[in-house]
């Protein structure tokens, strides 16, 4: 079955512990993302990578890292969370060929005290 | 930049009630459109797509219609059910031509509940 799995679901974490969130995806896509969904604000891009060891800046990537070591995975990295990167996290992963039709994983609900 | 503007919810309406949720767009190029959908504790899915103008994108009952002269992108259903009841974003992907290649630029979502 094609899917992109997320790890953990739910965290509560402290602020300044370092975390990491994996993603994978078994559909041997080249391209991968990270979102972050609020309340009034919809889904903001935090990075993407169109393939192993590219990556790139989306739209609010202060506080968070990525690496793409391996093209099934595509982990986020929090080194020093804050409360105000509490949020639901999303990865999403696509073919090149249509990076439009992506696919989401279940998501991963932060909470940073 | 490249926007996209729907409307606000939440959108409530009984079962079997007509459903229009606007879009629309602003973008440089030639972008293809899209709606997902996220039901409850669950992550976004392609519901459709439209990659040029006049196209019509449909899955579901659901339909939406590209429509380059009025930069929108319409949701519609004739007849609504229970089980539509989600959150609906509309989404462009202005890919090659200006802008960061691959980015989707979703809209805020609209909460659609659906009353038996």
């Amino acid at each position: 079955e094609a899917q992109v799995t997320q790890n953990p679901r739910y965290l509560i974490t402290v602020t300044g512990k370092k975390l990491t969130v994996t993603c994978s995806q078994n559909m041997n896509h080249e391209y991968m993302s990270w979102y972050r969904q609020d309340p009034g604000l919809g889904l903001r891009q935090i990075y993407y990578s169109m393939n192993v060891e590219v990556t790139d800046k989306g739209d609010v990537p202060e506080g968070y890292k990525v690496s793409r070591k391996e093209k099934r995975n595509f982990p986020l990295i929090l080194e020093s969370p804050s409360p105000n990167q509490t949020s639901l996290y999303f990865c999403a992963s696509s073919s090149s060929g249509d990076l439009g039709f992506q696919y989401f994983g279940p998501g991963t609900r932060l909470l940073v005290l | 930049g490249n926007s996209v503007t729907q409307m606000e919810g939440p959108v409530t309406l009984s079962e079997e009630a007509f459903l229009t949720i606007n879009c629309t767009y602003t973008a440089t190029g030639y972008p293809s459109l899209f709606w997902y959908v996220q039901y409850p504790g669950e992550g976004l899915q392609l519901l459709l797509k439209a990659t040029k103008a006049d196209d019509k994108g449909s899955n579901k009952g659901f339909e939406a219609t590209y429509r380059k002269e009025t930069t929108s992108f319409h949701l519609e259903k004739g007849s609504v059910q229970v089980s539509d009841s989600a959150v609906y974003f509309c989404a462009l992907s202005d890919l090659g031509y200006g802008g960061s290649q691959g980015n989707l630029i979703f809209g805020k979502g609209t909460k659609l509940s659906v009353k038996p």
